[in-house]
């Protein structure tokens, strides 16, 4: 079965620091790879997405992550973090060719301070 | 991509009222709709999936006589918590996935956030 861990719940960095939310996950065969992020009582978007190919994934608001097999991980980073990122990022997983169910990892709150 | 939109955005009701949320794929056509719930400062957990015309498949432990889907169209599914408890109070968000997506992404809806009395 497939699974995702978000390893705590709560980073907080300072305008301009550097963001990284870490990823891993387990599956038994190749996996697609998800990150979206979530405001406040809305609904989730799609930040970027790993299915075949390069490995460096690079997504919407300077967004991107890596896929590294070897450490099942999927690390997600923005070098300069802005106020308007403060939002709920969630990693999630899909089975190439298997079933279309997400499987969403806890969720990780992003603040960002002034 | 998609944009999905659910219908209402909010609703409160009382204890053992029945209450209908909507979701619709305004743009392309969606052949798999899922229904997902979320607590407060947790995660996405999968309900259901429906496909168009056919009776959802529901994840284990989620009653299928309380939540009652229904994908009736390429464009709409609904969500009815039938005899709705406290419990039941949570934040339900729908996905559609179809149209001309190779990957097979998933499209979310904005949610709709139920408080039961």
């Amino acid at each position: 079965a497939q699974s995702v861990t978000q390893l705590g719940s709560h980073v907080s960095v300072s305008e301009g620091a550097l963001v990284l939310l870490r990823c891993n996950y387990s599956s038994s065969v190749p996996p697609y790879l998800f990150w979206y992020v979530q405001y406040p009582n809305q609904g989730l978007q799609l930040l970027l997405k790993y299915t075949t190919g390069a490995t460096l994934v690079k997504g919407i608001n300077g967004f991107e992550a890596e896929f590294k097999k070897s450490e099942t991980s999927f690390h997600l980073t923005k070098p300069s973090a802005h106020m308007s990122d403060a939002a709920e990022y969630f990693c999630a997983v899909k089975t190439q060719g298997g079933s279309e169910k997400l499987v969403f990892g806890k969720g990780m709150k992003l603040t960002v301070n002034p | 991509g998609a944009v999905v939109s659910q219908h209402p955005s909010w609703v409160i009701c009382k204890s053992g009222t029945s209450v209908k949320i909507e979701c619709r794929s305004l743009d392309f056509q969606a052949t798999t709709m899922f229904w997902y719930r979320q607590f407060p400062k947790q995660s996405l957990m999968l309900m259901a999936t429906s496909n168009e015309g056919s009776k959802a498949t529901y994840e284990q432990g989620v009653e299928k006589d309380k939540f009652l889907i229904n994908h009736a169209s390429l464009t709409l599914s609904t969500l009815t918590v039938t005899s709705a408890h406290p419990e039941d109070s949570s934040f339900y968000i729908c996905s559609v996935m179809g149209g001309s997506s190779s990957y097979n992404e998933q499209f979310f809806g904005p949610g709709t956030r139920l408080t039961v009395l």
